[in-house]
């Protein structure tokens, strides 16, 4: 069975800070996508990155970083220098079907002025 | 702006109302998704349309009706809905490639529909 772990409900972090967003998956398959969507208050998933099972390089665009861990079958998300504008509902994702994606419950992330 | 649209944004119905949900996407994607997005509930994908056929139908009930009458566009008909349903339906699409190691199935998603039963 597969299965997105994301324990942290909710996160509130003052501007500036870093934070990190945790993602435990469970899959039994060999070959699948782990990704992160972000959602702000107006609804809409965002798709910010898709990792591949086979290449644990970690990456960085801008502020964001994902790091991927597949011993402890991990792919956690820090937001460096945090601002307001990152305030939303991050979710991971994990898919080993090209139709089918397994989301997490959602980490619901306060940025305070 | 992810190149997917959804009509209406907002929609209020009562119980023994039938409206629909329109679902439009302009990125040349095969597959089309609805999903139920209910308040402290994770994210619950309700039907899958793969080059229009579905492929997928999570235990959805019968009031809720899928329509994919082409890879671009996807409508959900809604008919005797209760106040339970309601939640923000999102649309998303993906380009499905072959299967294999690197498939790509990014899903793109549309701004949702805000839906109230009364």
């Amino acid at each position: 069975a597969q299965k997105v772990t994301q324990a942290q409900t909710e996160i509130s972090v003052v501007e500036k800070e870093d934070v990190t967003l945790d993602c435990v998956y469970e899959t039994r398959d060999t070959t699948y996508y782990l990704f992160w969507y972000k959602q702000p208050p107006s609804g809409e998933l965002v798709f910010l990155i898709r990792r591949n099972s086979f290449d644990e390089q970690n990456e960085i665009s801008g502020r964001y970083s994902w790091n991927f861990q597949k011993s402890t079958s991990s792919f956690n998300f820090t937001i460096t220098a945090s601002q307001v504008v990152d305030s939303a509902v991050y979710f991971c994702a994990l898919s080993n079907r090209d139709d089918k994606i397994i989301f997490g419950k959602g980490t619901r992330l306060h940025i305070l002025p | 702006e992810t190149g997917v649209t959804q009509t209406p944004r907002h929609l209020v119905m009562g119980m023994t109302n039938k409206k629909s949900l329109k679902c439009e996407q302009h990125l040349g994607h095969n597959a089309m998704y609805w999903y139920k997005q209910s308040a402290k509930k994770p994210l619950e994908l309700m039907f899958v349309y793969n080059f229009k056929e579905q492929t997928e139908n999570n235990s959805v009930p019968s009031r809720f009706s899928p329509e994919c009458p082409n890879s671009s566009h996807l409508f959900l008909h809604l008919h005797t809905l209760q106040p339970e349903d309601s939640a923000l339906y999102l649309c998303a699409s993906s380009r499905l490639h072959g299967g294999g190691v690197r498939s790509y199935n990014e899903q793109f998603f549309g701004p949702g529909t805000r839906l109230t039963v009364l």
